[in-house]
């Protein structure tokens, strides 16, 4: 079975710091893929960034990079100089050869001025 | 393009009434997917489909949900009779297969139920 652990339920950062948000994983699949999504204030699931799990290199996407780690089965999710509009749940998800998106209990973000 | 787009954004309905939410995945997208969300639950996977054909529905709460996929651009999630506890938002998503290299699943907006 496929288990994805986010540990802290809120985390505190201000603007312009960088924030790490962490994630761990199970899985018995050779080849999966890990998600990260922002869902803010208003309910959308918006898609930030993805690593596949033979991917040599960390992803990165603007503002957006993830900290993959294999043999220690996490995927933490990096984010630099926070915006205020950052603010949301972010959730961490993976996807294996049973093909659905098993997701994490999330993790609330608060960024002050 | 077009995301994935479902409707109704909002319903309140009166217990025991049918309700139908509706999806239209990404086109090409062989995946299909329908989530429930709640404060208490999380993010549940209710039912799946590949080519429209149902894979795995074993987050089908129960008898009163049902969910079809007539074609690749069109999919039904019902609820009969409804019930408060059915209260959540509903998510619809796509995707290809997770072998693909474009794998990423978008999901709607959400159809936020209320049942009173």
């Amino acid at each position: 079975a496929q288990k994805i652990t986010q540990t802290q339920p809120g985390m505190f950062v201000q603007e312009k710091e960088a924030v790490t948000l962490d994630c761990t994983y199970d899985t018995s699949d050779q080849s999966y893929g890990l998600f990260w999504y922002k869902q803010p204030s208003s309910g959308e699931m918006i898609f930030l960034i993805y690593q596949g799990s033979y991917d040599e290199q960390n992803a990165t996407e603007g503002r957006y990079s993830l900290n993959f780690q294999k043999a220690r089965k996490s995927a933490n999710l990096v984010i630099s100089a926070s915006q205020l509009g950052d603010s949301a749940m972010y959730f961490c998800a993976m996807r294996g050869h049973v093909q659905k998106l098993v997701f994490g209990t999330g993790t609330r973000l608060l960024v002050s001025p | 393009d077009a995301g994935v787009i479902q409707s109704p954004r909002h319903e309140v309905t009166e217990m025991g009434q049918e309700v139908t939410l509706r999806c239209k995945p990404i086109s090409g997208h062989d995946y299909l997917f329908w989530y429930r969300q709640t404060m208490m639950r999380g993010l549940e996977l209710l039912i799946y489909f590949n080519n429209n054909v149902p894979i795995d529905d074993s987050g089908m709460p129960e008898d009163r949900f049902s969910a079809k996929m007539p074609n690749a651009s069109f999919s039904t999630l019902k609820i009969q009779p409804s019930e408060p506890r059915d209260s959540a938002v509903y998510f619809c998503a796509s995707s290809l297969s997770y072998r693909s290299p474009r794998n990423t699943i978008y999901f709607g907006e959400g159809s936020w139920l209320t049942v009173v």
